[in-house]
């Protein structure tokens, strides 16, 4: 099977810019999910999607990131402004159904900005 | 809410040699842990994972980790370590209840040396 789809696979802006990034995963898989990986740390859960509604979003800076899951596929987050301390890589992750441990991620977009 | 610990930030060992990567975690229940590892520029690969049962899970590429409830660990193993095992190695619990998110370690580091 195909596996989880991101894109850009790298990203360069200027701070105060905006930016969107896209995640598609893998057919038939419900649970989406999205983790921001900061240089020398593990990855951190931002937003997590059950088809189409949000899960939770508790870890998400919403002044800044937004994220949505339309149709219950693919998904786009998006950081507008952004910031220094936003350069990290931005991991799509999903799973056949929520409560699923074990999930496929995707390659990840390295954001830097600058 | 739950942690987990990697007290290694990096490890060295020649080709050959045995491994053990350490990781403790801190959860009110039986854990749901992982392992993944994330070459540079790639996403996170499931190495193994543990639910209940056999304390002793083996994994893909020659790896096994051992839940020890009474340590609160969930070490890495490999007898004979490769010169392509050189990533980044994260442990990992998921969360109770329906969401299962996964909380990370900060990672170890591994290098192989000839």
């Amino acid at each position: 099977e195909a596996g989880v789809a991101q894109s850009p696979r790298y990203k360069i802006i200027e701070k105060r810019q905006s930016v969107a990034f896209w995640c598609n995963p893998i057919s038939g898989h419900a649970t989406l999910y999205w983790y921001q990986q900061i240089l020398g740390q593990g990855p951190k859960l931002l937003i997590q999607f059950q088809n189409n509604g949000v899960v939770d979003d508790s870890q998400l800076p919403k002044d800044r990131f937004s994220a949505e899951r339309l149709k219950g596929v693919d998904s786009t987050l998006k950081i507008q402004p952004a910031k220094l301390e936003d350069s990290a890589v931005y991991l799509c992750a999903s799973s056949p159904r929520q409560g699923a441990p074990g999930y496929t991620f995707g390659s990840g977009t390295r954001l830097t900005v600058v | 809410a739950q942690s987990v610990t990697q007290p290694d930030i990096h490890i060295t060992v020649s080709e050959g040699a045995s491994l053990e990567l350490r990781c403790n975690y801190s959860y009110g229940a039986t854990p749901y842990l992982f392992w993944y590892v994330q070459s540079p520029g790639q996403g996170l690969q499931l190495l193994l994972k543990y639910f209940s049962g056999d304390t002793l899970v083996q994994g893909i590429k020659g790896f096994e980790a051992e839940f020890k409830r009474s340590q609160s660990s969930f070490n890495l193993r490999k007898p004979s370590v490769h010169w392509s095992d050189a990533a980044e190695y994260f442990c990992a619990v998921a969360s109770s209840g329906s969401a299962r998110q996964l909380t990370f370690g900060s990672g170890t580091q591994l290098t192989v040396l000839p």
